[in-house]
């Protein structure tokens, strides 16, 4: 069984450019939860996406945006990057339904300069 | 409304003495609770989780967790610690309903000393 798997592993970006961030799903999961972990703080839910449609967001502004693909990876785009952006990004996936446990990729480090 | 509160940012043990991470948490729902490890450059991972069945939770690894909701709390238990245990961890709160926004709090850094 394929865990989640993450990519860039770390990325280093400019204040102002856009990034593009990817999930594959552990198998057999179809919705996939992103957040965003700053150093020394729990992570914080950006967005969940279930059956290709945004499904619940958190605190964060429109510029933070995600795709999911019929073959249930994903993506998380940041827009108009910000220095407070750099952090850790999580992505986890878990099987539909109430009360489900995540399953969590080990993360892209990003830095912005 | 919902949030997480982890009593303690650093807790220190020796081997092979009781371990106990405390955790409060307020829901307007009923809640499902969870608590993940983290290591160091390792993703997080599932310890155990509490959805509404039995209070006293058991883990992976010899952890337990006790919802107890005239204290709004779910601490974290172990017996023994081993030097494997020195990790975060992270007491995380969500709503009943797929969906809903899910709070970490800010982690609690456990060492283990030999």
């Amino acid at each position: 069984e394929t865990g989640v798997t993450q990519s860039p592993t770390h990325l280093i970006k400019t204040r102002g450019q856009q990034v593009t961030l990817r999930c594959s799903s552990q198998s057999g999961h179809n919705t996939v939860s992103w957040y965003q972990q700053a150093l020394g703080q729990g992570p914080q839910f950006i967005f969940q996406y279930y059956r290709e449609e945004e499904n619940g967001r958190g605190n964060f502004p429109p510029r933070f945006s995600g795709l999911q693909f019929p073959n249930y990876s994903s993506e998380l785009n940041v827009n108009a990057l910000e220095l407070d952006d750099s952090a850790l990004y999580l992505c986890a996936s878990s099987l539909p339904g109430d009360r489900v446990e995540q399953y969590f990729g080990p993360g892209t480090r990003l830095t912005v300069t | 409304a919902q949030s997480v509160t982890q009593l303690d940012s650093h807790v220190s043990v020796s081997e092979g003495t009781p371990v106990l991470l405390r955790c409060n948490y307020s829901s307007s729902y009923s809640p499902s609770l969870f608590w993940y490890v983290q290591h160091p450059n390792k993703g997080l991972q599932l310890l155990l989780k509490y959805t509404s069945a039995a209070t006293l939770v058991k883990g992976i690894n010899g952890f337990e967790a006790e919802f107890k909701k005239s204290e709004t709390s779910f601490h974290l238990t172990k017996p023994s610690a081993h030097m494997s245990d020195a990790a975060e961890y992270f007491c995380v709160v969500s709503g009943p309903r797929q969906g809903q926004k899910v709070t970490f709090g800010i982690g609690t850094k456990l060492q283990v000393i030999p």
